[in-house]
């Protein structure tokens, strides 16, 4: 069973632009959580989706959001990047809420 | 936020030996704790999990211990080999949804 993919691996952007990101979760999960990785905050928590709504949101800006579709696909959308924004991006899928969460290989996102 | 910190940053073991990787989580009601590897370049990688009903579970070389009465976590690897060289985070739940409080993370080194 092929696990957790998040496309695409690496990202370079510049200060006010916006970016995309997906994460396809393991086959049969349904509920996709994104965390933001840096050597300064750690992995910190930004939302959860679950049969395409959204469960929980971290404690970020509204610049982030993300949403999920019926195959249970997830994109996460960073408008107006600002160079702090520079980070690992990483998606977990689990088959229910309250299982085990398995992490993709993230994104690495840039902003110069 | 919530705070899961980790007592040492860095560990160094010889090959061979057990390692013992320790976590202070804050939150009483969290019911649901994971320990993950992280590689360098790759997403964290699911280790074990122990659920607030349980002291202790094992795996493949691998044990965790949960304290609630003092709110610890550890993760026993035994025999630790150098392919176990790595950052360990412990990660905690207490929400209905899969939002996981990461600590800051320990760098395991296995020395040959």
């Amino acid at each position: 069973k092929a696990g957790v993919t998040q496309t695409p691996r690496y990202l370079i952007k510049t200060r006010g632009q916006q970016v995309t990101l997906s994460c396809s979760p393991i086959s049969g999960h349904r509920s996709v959580s994104w965390y933001q990785q840096t050597p300064g905050q750690g992995l910190q928590f930004l939302f959860e989706y679950f049969s395409e709504t959204q469960r929980n949101k971290g404690n970020f800006p509204g610049r982030f959001s993300g949403r999920q579709f019926s195959n249970s696909r997830s994109e996460m959308n960073v408008s107006t990047l600002e160079l702090g924004d520079s980070a690992l991006y990483l998606c977990a899928s689990s088959l229910v809420v309250g299982n085990e969460q398995f992490f993709g290989p993230g994104t690495r996102l840039t902003v110069l | 936020g919530e705070s899961v910190g980790l007592h040492l940053p860095t560990l160094s073991v010889q090959e061979g030996d057990n390692s013992i990787i320790n976590c202070a989580y804050s939150n009483s009601a969290s019911d649901y704790f994971i320990w993950y590897k992280q590689e360098s370049g790759k997403g964290p990688q699911f280790i074990i999990d122990i659920r607030s009903n349980m002291d202790k579970r094992q795996g493949q070389r691998v044990t965790v211990l949960l304290n609630k009465t003092v709110k610890h976590l550890s993760l026993q690897i035994a025999a630790t080999q150098p392919g176990d060289s790595a950052v360990y985070f412990c990660a905690e739940s207490y929400t209905t949804g899969n939002q996981f409080y990461f600590g800051t993370g320990t760098s395991l080194t296995v020395i040959p």
